[in-house]
């Protein structure tokens, strides 16, 4: 069984600075680690996976994470946000045999406003 | 273009009234899932799909059914739906194939209200 820990709720954050959103998770299993985004009224979007390899992972929108398998961390960065980065993110992991469909297991999400 | 659609989008009902979602996906998928967000909780697993006609229980399956008898769809079914189950829904799908790319393609969501 996996879990996943989304240690803020909410992060305000002035436009133009550095933001970071903690993720935390814990398996029996090896895994695989995604961050979604959902803005305001709208589905899921991909911004990054980690599969294997570097454990620094560069996604869209000039998001990046880095995969530290020792404290079972996954946060995700932004050096300079903008108002448009302004959503909810979702921390999310799978494990690596493929079972139950290929399911996540999602944190609770972190709601990010960008603030002028 | 590849997509996962579902409908409706919005949806507004009343105890007890029996009501379908429907999904569907392009991209040849064998793995479908549902899942229902509710604040602070994230994205739960409602049920899976490993191919037609293999569906199992995922996490919070109590009050909901599904049905895969076609590989493109997979729809979920609320046949006497409560007030708890207000929530906004996600389908799923993702490549069973070895080897493929690891991936959940999300659908745009459906917003369900119980009254």
């Amino acid at each position: 069984a996996q879990s996943v820990t989304q240690l803020d709720s909410q992060v305000p954050v002035f436009e133009e600075a550095p933001v970071e959103l903690r993720c935390n998770y814990s398996s029996s299993v090896s895994v695989y680690l995604f961050w979604y985004v959902q803005y305001p009224n709208q589905g899921l979007q991909l911004l990054l996976k980690y599969l294997s390899g570097s454990t620094l992972v560069k996604g869209i929108n000039g998001f990046e994470a880095e995969f530290n398998k020792s404290q079972t961390s996954f946060h995700l960065r932004k050096p300079s946000v903008h108002i448009s980065d302004t959503a909810e993110y979702f921390c999310a992991v799978s494990g690596m045999i493929k079972a139950a469909g290929n399911k996540l297991t999602f944190g609770g999400g972190t709601r990010v406003l960008v603030k002028p | 273009e590849a997509q996962v659609t579902q409908n409706p989008r919005y949806l507004i009902t009343v105890t007890g009234k029996k009501l379908t979602v429907t999904c569907s996906q392009n991209m040849n998928h064998e793995y479908m899932s549902w899942y229902r967000q509710d604040p602070g909780l994230g994205l739960r697993q409602i049920y899976y799909s490993m191919n037609v006609e293999v569906t199992d229980k995922g996490d919070v399956p109590e009050g909901y059914k599904v049905s895969r008898k076609e590989k493109r769809n997979f729809p979920l079914i609320l046949e006497s739906p409560s007030p708890n189950q207000t929530s906004l829904y996600f389908c799923a799908s993702s490549s069973g194939t070895s080897g493929r790319v690891y991936e959940q393609y999300f659908g745009p969501g459906t917003r369900l209200t119980v009254t």
